[in-house]
């Protein structure tokens, strides 16, 4: 099975610009959740999905926002770049038989 | 609120030296605990989940173990592969959120 693909693996991005991160979860797996992972706070749950559906949400500002498509791929959407948007953004999905979350190798984003 | 502590941060350890990664937490309704291995620039790689107090896993030279107040990942006899980031996460009874622990820093040395 191919794991949980994330693109595109780097980004540049300025201030005040927009961006959009693609999650492709393990095939059959129908909840996808993000992180975020920088080195002051480490990783940081972002949202998760199901089934179309945002079930649950961290802590972090409306202009992160995400969604869901039917074959369970995930999009996030981060808008009005910050400088402190720079990080590695984590997708990770789980198959609803287990606990396990598994992951991508993440977009490492650079707000300039 | 839920909360994760790591220690230490960082850890050198010489080849086949061996030595434990502490993970303290505090959460109501502890569903699993989660032990990952991270790369640099790689994400996090599914080491161990944990359930219940006295619960044991092994998996070649790393072992973890859960009490009601902390976990314990044992290096055995280390390699230099093994040098990584090991992060512990917890997740509660309602919803697939993991609350992560800062990592240690693995650092073996030949």
């Amino acid at each position: 099975k191919a794991g949980v693909t994330q693109t595109p693996r780097y980004l540049i991005k300025t201030r005040g610009q927009q961006v959009t991160l693609s999650c492709s979860p393990i095939s059959g797996h129908r909840s996808v959740s993000w992180y975020q992972q920088t080195p002051g706070q480490g990783l940081q749950f972002l949202f998760e999905y199901f089934s179309e559906t945002q079930r649950n949400k961290g802590n972090f500002p409306g202009r992160f926002s995400g969604r869901q498509f039917s074959n369970s791929r995930s999009e996030m959407n981060v808008s009005t770049l910050e400088l402190g948007d720079s990080a590695l953004y984590l997708c990770a999905s789980k198959d609803i038989a287990n606990e396990k979350l598994f992951f991508g190798s993440g977009t490492q984003l650079s707000v300039l | 609120e839920d909360q994760v502590t790591q220690s230490p941060e960082a850890l050198r350890l010489q080849e086949g030296e061996s030595s434990s990664l502490n993970c303290s937490y505090t959460v109501s309704g502890l569903r699993g605990l989660f032990w990952y291995r991270q790369d640099p620039g790689k994400g996090p790689e599914f080491l161990f989940t944990l359930y219940s107090a006295g619960e044991e896993k092994e998996k070649e030279r790393l072992k973890a173990t859960l009490t009601k107040k902390e976990s314990f990942l044992h290096i055995t006899a280390p390699k230099p592969e093994d040098s990584a980031t090991y992060l512990c996460a917890v997740m509660k009874a309602a919803g697939n959120k993991l609350t992560f622990g800062g990592g240690t820093r693995v650092l073996v040395k030949p």
